[in-house]
């Protein structure tokens, strides 16, 4: 079965400096990766996925994440956070079939002025 | 474009009272349809999915059923609620097939059980 540990519950950083969040995948095939961000009370929106093509994948906001197959990790990345980057975010993986995704059990990014 | 569309937003009931939530998408047919709970402090836990009118596949032992009764709609109740299914409940929608393209999210229902 697929899964993903995301190592850091909560991550504090200063408005402006760079944003790491971190992700280990397990899979026993070619995965397909993403992450999702989820502000208080909302809905989850896709902020990137990676699926087999460049390892370096980019998404909104400024965010972006590498894949790295000898590391199993997929960690999110912000060169400049920014007060509106506060949120929770997943990384998630889908299973073998495609028809389901497996959501870690998040990130609390925390943004200080 | 693609829409989803899931209410109420928020929704406080009694214990052992009925629960009905729905889920609607709209600019895509055949979608594959999702019921996610996400407790205080937790991650998301998958309830149900559909790949199709009427069928419905249940990944945890609960208190909740799902309903497809059209293409586009997703229905999740319950008989009796019980304190423990307070939580966050989202509605997702994927390509058939294609979950490796990603899910859209609807905006979430809070239901809070007193």
């Amino acid at each position: 079965a697929q899964s993903v540990t995301q190592l850091d519950s909560h991550v504090s950083v200063s408005e402006g400096t760079p944003v790491l969040l971190r992700c280990n995948y397990s899979s026993s095939y070619s995965p397909s990766l993403f992450w999702y961000v989820q502000h208080p009370n909302k809905g989850l929106q896709l902020l990137l996925k990676y699926t087999s093509a460049a390892t370096l994948v980019k998404g909104i906001n400024g965010f972006e994440a590498e894949f790295k197959k000898s590391e199993t990790s997929f960690h999110l990345t912000k060169p400049s956070a920014h007060m509106s980057d506060a949120a929770e975010y997943f990384c998630v993986v889908s299973d073998t079939g495609f028809q389901k995704l497996v959501f870690g059990t998040g990130t609390r990014l925390l943004v200080s002025p | 474009s693609q829409t989803i569309h899931q209410w109420p937003a928020t929704l406080v009931q009694p214990v052992g009272s009925p629960l009905s939530l729905e889920c609607t998408v709209e600019g895509t047919s055949n979608p594959n349809l999702y019921w996610y709970r996400q407790a205080a402090g937790r991650g998301l836990q998958l309830l149900f999915y559909s790949v199709g009118i009427g069928q419905i596949s249940s990944e945890v032992p609960q208190n909740l059923s799902a309903s497809r009764p059209q293409d586009r709609q997703f229905i999740l109740s319950s008989k009796k609620l019980l304190l423990s299914d307070s939580g966050f409940y989202l509605c997702a929608w994927s390509v058939a097939g294609r979950g490796n393209y990603g899910y859209t999210f609807g905006s979430g229902t809070r239901l809070t059980v007193v």
